[in-house]
């Protein structure tokens, strides 16, 4: 398979809590992208995190990652009704200019 | 720039027709992706180019699947002849150079195929 796995596939929490997504994946890295996609629509890039870097933070984003579990982990705090969406992460392989998507994760935030 | 333009929005054909999805990239982006996108199967990279030559196309899922970029402004993805199993949201994405600036992908809007 092409893609990494992301956990959980879905997850519905409340306006106001912090959501934490995961991402694995198998193979070395660049880097570490997240995207967002609404239904319908495509994807836009929310942060990218380097192969030397561990963590990251873009306004209520946090990435971090950990390239010896091959992992990396989306925190989005104080989470709005508008942060419902589906998240994908992307990994650029050492090499190449591949981007592979993960299998995403379906937030729902309830208002 | 008005981003990544993909055409048409929709596309119902029936089996065994031709189909051709366009794309035009953000312009001065030397790299364009084709993806699929499916419930089962997730978001699939098809083929990639860079400065209008296919780098990639390991992706690409059988002989009925060809993609062409002849100017830099400019690519197709064309499925010949079509099947129901085909049927999927195709995108088109294109970024700079990595060494001119970030990796970022700019996605567009996608085509959603049905083939009946």
């Amino acid at each position: 398979s092409q893609q990494g796995e992301e956990d959980p596939q879905a997850l519905s929490i409340q306006e106001g809590e912090n959501a934490t997504m995961n991402c694995s994946y198998k193979t070395s890295i660049n880097n570490l992208q997240w995207y967002r996609q609404n239904s319908g629509r495509g994807l836009v890039h929310l942060i990218l995190i380097r192969s030397n870097e561990r963590e990251k933070h873009s306004g209520r984003l946090r990435v971090t990652l950990d390239t010896s579990k091959k992992s990396s982990s989306l925190l989005i705090t104080a989470s709005r009704a508008a942060d419902t969406a589906s998240y994908f992460c992307a990994t650029e392989r050492s090499g190449t200019y591949k981007y592979i998507f993960g299998t995403g994760t379906r937030l729902k935030v309830l208002a | 720039d008005a981003g990544v333009i993909q055409s048409p929005r929709h596309e119902v054909t029936e089996m065994g027709q031709e189909v051709t999805l366009r794309c035009k990239p953000i312009s001065g982006h030397d790299y364009l992706f084709w993806y699929r996108q499916t419930m089962m199967r997730g978001l699939e990279l098809l083929i990639y180019f860079n400065n209008n030559v296919p780098i990639d196309d390991s992706g690409m899922p059988e002989d009925r699947f060809s993609a062409k970029m002849p100017n830099a402004s400019f690519s197709t993805l064309k499925i010949q002849p079509s099947e129901p199993r085909d049927s999927a949201v195709y995108f088109c994405a294109s970024t700079r150079d990595r060494i001119s600036g970030t990796s970022e992908a700019f996605f567009g809007q996608g085509t959603r195929l049905t083939v009946v």
